[in-house]
């Protein structure tokens, strides 16, 4: 079946630091490659996605490669910033299909 | 602002009540999705719909159901509620049936307290 397995939080970082969130996904064919992300109060949003094997998907100073042989799409950001506070959830779509499987979600608090 | 309207954005019923949440879906789009979100279940997806029919089927109890009507808006329905169907219910919508491409976009969720 499918299934998305994401770092757990909480994760608290100072301002200008590195952050990674790891995911990784079980999927049969090919799936396509979410993070969304959950802003205090509001919806999910698109964060950035990838649809095939080695894409890289950026957005917003974050970036995250399909990687098929090690089953993963961490996601990486340089530098972050305190509006970068929010839950992220990786998530992926099977082949053929559209509706989303999400990991537990990743709550990001950014200090100052 | 994703263009996907929820309403209403907060109930508070009791037990064995029934309540029907709203979704509009953005202009154009045909796919509507309902998601739930809770605490102890996390995210999941529950029903699919396109163009006025089912499409697809996730984790929705039998106590639930949903539709899609003519002008595309869709309803999820929600009876004899018990305290654990207290969740954040998204509705999400997207331009196609299946399209691995397509970026779902999602409305600001409906709070659901049953007390």
């Amino acid at each position: 079946g499918n299934s998305v397995t994401q770092m757990e939080g909480p994760v608290t970082l100072s301002e200008e630091a590195f952050l990674t969130i790891n995911c990784t996904y079980t999927a049969t064919g090919y799936p396509s490659l979410f993070w969304y992300v959950q802003y205090p109060g509001e919806g999910l949003q698109l964060l950035l996605k990838a649809t095939k094997a080695d894409d890289k998907g950026s957005n917003k100073g974050f970036e995250a490669t399909y990687r098929k042989e090690t089953t993963s799409f961490h996601l990486e950001k340089g530098s972050v910033q305190v509006s970068d506070s929010a839950v992220y959830f990786c998530a992926l779509t099977q082949t053929g299909a559209n509706n989303l499987f999400f990991g537990t979600g990743t709550r990001l608090t950014v200090i100052p | 602002d994703s263009g996907v309207t929820q309403t209403p954005k907060h109930l508070i019923t009791a037990t064995g009540q029934r309540v029907t949440l709203r979704c509009s879906p953005r202009s154009g789009d045909l796919s509507v999705y309902w998601y739930q979100q809770s605490l102890d279940q996390g995210l999941q997806f529950l029903i699919q719909y396109y163009n006025g029919e089912e499409r697809a089927k996730g984790n929705i109890l039998e106590r639930f159901s949903a539709q899609q009507f003519p002008d595309l808006h869709s309803e999820l329905n929600l009876s004899s509620l018990e305290l654990g169907d207290s969740a954040l219910y998204f509705c999400a919508s997207s331009p196609r049936i299946a399209g691995i491409t397509d970026t779902q976009y999602f409305g600001p969720g409906t709070r659901l307290t049953v007390l």
